[in-house]
């Protein structure tokens, strides 16, 4: 589960696996979500959109699935590098376009 | 590409200060927004900002926060009287259009810039 506060909870993964994280988003009327990387001292990076008319959507080595039965997100990174090593973030847009971000997954990615 | 350019990168003031902090958005983009990430914990929502007004704020953009877009440029959050929870790390954002979720148009962020308040 998730934890508050200073524990972010972490994957750890070997270079060339694949990686996923997971995010439980709480509004049903939610009806876009993105998939953001933090590294540390810097600003959330834009990786991958989806609608909420969608359930699957690919990019670069990265693929979002949406389940809004069960309300949740993943994030599915191919072929995991060093590179990828930073705090994940899902965010939901919720009305207007003011986005709610989750509490972030921390992905260390050994070589 | 083009990017949202944030200054200064770290700000120390004294509890009660005034502080400035300003962002270049991406140039044609038409909304405007400011988050903050207190250390280690996650993103959150302050205001946003079309056509020369607010159009939304959150419960944390009380009194002692403002915006302005005073020229073509530049976009900025004014602390009035920093308190030393104000001590964050503060995003500013922007998007072409406001989101639906169409192609090639979402919120990008600039790198940041660390507020700490003593």
């Amino acid at each position: 589960g998730e934890s508050v506060g200073l524990h972010l909870p972490t994957l750890s993964v070997q270079e060339g696996d694949n990686s996923i994280i997971n995010c439980a988003y709480s509004n049903s009327a939610s009806d876009y979500f993105i998939w953001y990387k933090q590294e540390s001292g810097k600003g959330p990076q834009f990786i991958i959109d989806i609608r909420s008319n969608m359930d699957k959507r690919q990019g670069q080595r990265v693929t979002v699935l949406l389940n809004k039965t069960v309300k949740h997100l993943s994030l599915q990174i191919a072929a995991t590098q060093p590179g990828d090593s930073a705090v994940y973030f899902c965010a939901e847009k919720r009305e207007y376009s003011t986005l709610t971000f989750g509490k972030g997954t921390m992905l260390l990615v050994s070589p | 590409e083009p990017e949202v350019t944030q200054t200064p990168s770290h700000q120390v003031t004294q509890m009660g200060q005034e502080v400035i902090l300003r962002c270049v958005p991406i140039s044609n983009h038409l909304y405007f927004y400011w988050y903050r990430q207190i250390l280690g914990q996650k993103v959150e929502f302050l205001v946003s900002f079309y056509n020369n007004e607010i159009s939304e704020k959150s419960e944390i953009f009380d009194d002692q926060f403002s915006v302005e877009r005073p020229d073509g440029s530049n976009f900025t959050l004014k602390i009035r009287s920093t308190k030393l929870e104000d001590s964050a790390m503060y995003f500013c954002a922007s998007s072409r259009e406001t989101l639906t979720g169409a192609a090639g148009n979402t919120i990008y962020f600039g790198e940041g810039s660390w507020l700490t308040v003593v």
